[in-house]
């Protein structure tokens, strides 16, 4: 089926340990987005990529960092986890920025001890 | 800052009732807003969206109400089901800008 494919589904990391946060979308959309979604704080946008090639930092950009690898994959990269990056983080898609039916993924849980 | 809020945080309805959801926003500038539905264990999904030149907007069940002059939009929900039981998210942004404000959710449970 068409849609936002995350992996993996769910990750317990060390402090200090990395991973990276994989996102494909198999819908031809331009724009790619990342967010993390805490308790009673909404979804936040970490950094979205407005097309192949750009990356722009979103509200909450500080501990992480990003590749679009190409129109399909965009990545999200922890370095050096902490427990403040405990979250589930959706990856989300749209055909166009500004064209705001985005696509999500079913999001990955990630704790950080 | 500008943020987007709900009025409530959880709501219940009985089954085959309707149900609002209210949402307030502070950023004048905005005007583009869209409603998203996260089940349980999924990633949210776009319901419906409204631009600033309109006042209402109907779907398939649901209604969205926009009054500017307030700053508050709803989410009509029409004969509730169980299947709408979920948390629904409010967003704004300046159509064409990347950026969307999420609001903090409602939680509607529906009563069988």
């Amino acid at each position: 089926n068409a849609g936002v494919t995350q992996t993996p589904k769910f990750q317990v990391l060390k402090t200090g340990q990395s991973m990276t946060l994989q996102c494909a979308q198999d819908m031809n959309h331009n724009s790619m987005y990342w967010y993390r979604q805490d308790p009673g704080m909404g979804l936040r946008l970490i950094y979205y990529s407005a097309s192949e090639g750009t990356t722009d930092k979103g509200e909450v950009p500080n501990g992480y960092n990003v590749s679009r690898l190409n129109k399909r994959e965009f990545s999200l990269r922890l370095e050096s986890a902490a427990p403040s990056q405990t979250s589930v983080y959706f990856c989300a898609s749209s055909a166009q920025t500004g064209i705001y039916g985005y696509t999500f993924g079913s999001g990955t849980r990630l704790t950080v001890v | 800052g500008e943020s987007v809020g709900l009025h409530l945080p959880t709501l219940s309805v009985q089954e085959g009732d309707n149900s609002i959801i209210n949402c307030a926003y502070s950023n004048s500038a905005s005007d583009y807003f869209i409603w998203y539905k996260q089940e349980s264990g999924k990633g949210p999904q776009f319901i419906i969206d409204i631009r600033s030149n309109m006042d209402k907007r109907q779907g398939q069940r649901v209604t969205v109400l926009l009054n500017k002059t307030v700053k508050h939009l709803s989410l009509q929900i029409a004969a509730t089901q169980p299947g709408d039981s979920a948390v629904y998210f409010c967003a704004e942004s300046q159509f064409g800008n990347e950026k969307l404000t999420f609001g903090t959710g409602t939680r509607l449970t529906i009563i069988p």
